[in-house]
């Protein structure tokens, strides 16, 4: 069974657009988290949520939000799509302090 | 503010050979710290890590790291290179709020035959 998933794989959309990203994690973890790697493999905590805080890197536009609908799932959402959004983006899930596990990424590509 | 500093961003070395790949952190707390290894077209798996206690961590696949304090290292080690160690390896540090991770900017490791 896949630990934390993320839908979809790929994605390729316009400027101006918006989309989402899926997450879901099935070990039971309280807290969440979205990483950026840019073209360079460098890799950027974005968000860390649990049911009790959300905390924000002060660096991530506020194009992107994170929602959660559950203790198991944390979405990510990007509005007004901009060409240096292309990345691949990686959940990760934690008990909190402990440590993380990743999902298998989502290559966003935006034209 | 917490930083990590990967020495080389590309390291080669002869399979058999020893693997020693280098990561100096900077942190204001008792850091916690990772390393995590990427294979092509993958997501990030856990090799070890170092919370408290003995500061030379074993990890999967033959790695060892070891903390040092003093130097604000955690240097990753194998003794023997294999071919299928060929991946991106990164250093990570966590120890404010949110438990969030800081990388360092990745090595990638080059097995020659």
């Amino acid at each position: 069974d896949t630990a934390v998933s993320q839908t979809p794989k790929y994605l390729v959309t316009q400027m101006g657009n918006d989309k989402s990203i899926k997450c879901e994690q099935n070990l039971g973890h309280d807290t969440m988290y979205w990483y950026k790697q840019d073209s360079k493999k460098f890799l950027k905590i974005m968000f860390s949520y649990n049911n009790k805080e959300l905390i924000i890197n002060e660096t991530v536009p506020n194009r992107f939000s994170p929602k959660s609908p559950d203790k198991a799932h944390l979405n990510l959402h990007i509005n007004s799509l901009e060409l240096g959004d292309s990345a691949v983006y990686f959940c990760a899930s934690s008990h909190q302090e402990g440590e993380q596990y990743f999902g298998p990424g989502t290559r966003l590509t935006v034209t | 503010a917490q930083s990590v500093t990967q020495l080389g961003s590309h390291v080669s070395v002869s399979e058999g050979a020893l693997v020693l790949l280098r990561c100096n952190y900077s942190s204001s707390v008792p850091p916690y710290l990772f390393w995590y290894v990427q294979y092509p077209n993958q997501g990030l798996q856990l090799l070890l890590k170092y919370t408290t206690g003995a500061t030379l961590v074993k990890g999967i696949n033959g790695f060892e790291a070891e903390f040092k304090k003093s130097e604000t290292s955690f240097h990753l080690t194998k003794p023997s290179a294999h071919m299928s160690d060929a991946a991106e390896y990164f250093c990570a540090v966590s120890g404010l709020a949110g438990n969030m991770l800081t990388f360092g900017g990745g090595t990638r490791l080059m097995v020659k035959p």
